[in-house]
């Protein structure tokens, strides 16, 4: 079955550290990792998009890395603001369907002052 | 958002009764999706469409129907609502063109709907 997992659920960390989010997937084939952000009360957000030929995509003070043979990704964030407190989601593409998307539940990130 | 408006944002309605949420995009973008959100789920797929009249559906479909006769409308409607059916609804549009063929998918600020 075609499942993205994020790990951890949910982090607090102080402001101004750095954290790093987690996803593991089992969709096959696979075409593209896309990393979402979500702010409380909206709509999410993209990130990166990554296909499997790239390992590293940088966001300002975010970085999402791929590792297709593991089937692993990461979110690393640097120096975290306060206006990093958000869902981080993983989200991965079938490559049947560019169009449809499998979701990951998210990360729920809090940074404290 | 994109150019996408969702309404209305917020309803409270009873069990049984017909609902209807609208999904408008100003951009003329052929594809646009219905998701449903719920805590400790992804985003999971409701229906989507690819044109003026061609829909298809999603991963949970059951209990839903859609409508799109203009490109710029998507209305998702719950012919008998139940409480299951208590969830943000997100709508979503397909915008092409990155590289290697990629699209991407933006997002309305969503409906809060709470079924009693």
């Amino acid at each position: 079955k075609n499942q993205v997992e994020q790990s951890p659920q949910s982090l607090i960390i102080l402001e101004g550290k750095n954290c790093t989010l987690q996803c593991n997937y089992t969709v096959s084939p696979f075409s593209n990792l896309r990393w979402y952000k979500q702010d409380t009360g909206r709509g999410p957000v993209s990130l990166t998009i990554m296909t499997f030929s790239e390992n590293t995509k940088s966001n300002g003070r975010y970085t999402a890395t791929l590792d297709a043979d593991t089937k692993q990704s990461s979110l690393h964030i640097t120096a975290s603001q306060l206006s990093d407190s958000a869902s981080y989601i993983c989200v991965v593409s079938h490559m049947d369907s560019n169009y449809q998307l499998i979701w990951g539940a998210g990360t729920k990130l809090i940074i404290k002052p | 958002d994109a150019g996408i408006t969702q309404s209305p944002r917020h309803k409270v309605t009873e069990t049984g009764t017909p609902v209807t949420l609208r999904c408008h995009q100003t951009e003329n973008h052929r594809y646009m999706y219905w998701y449903r959100q719920d805590p400790g789920h992804g985003l999971r797929l409701i229906h989507y469409s690819y044109g003026v009249k061609d829909t298809d559906k999603g991963e949970v479909s059951d209990g839903y129907s859609v409508s799109r006769s203009k490109t710029e409308d998507f209305l998702l409607t719950l012919e008998s609502a139940t409480s299951s059916q208590t969830s943000v609804y997100f709508c979503a549009i397909s915008v092409g063109g990155l590289a290697g063929g990629i699209y991407e998918q933006y997002f309305g600020p969503g409906t809060r709907l709470t079924v009693t």
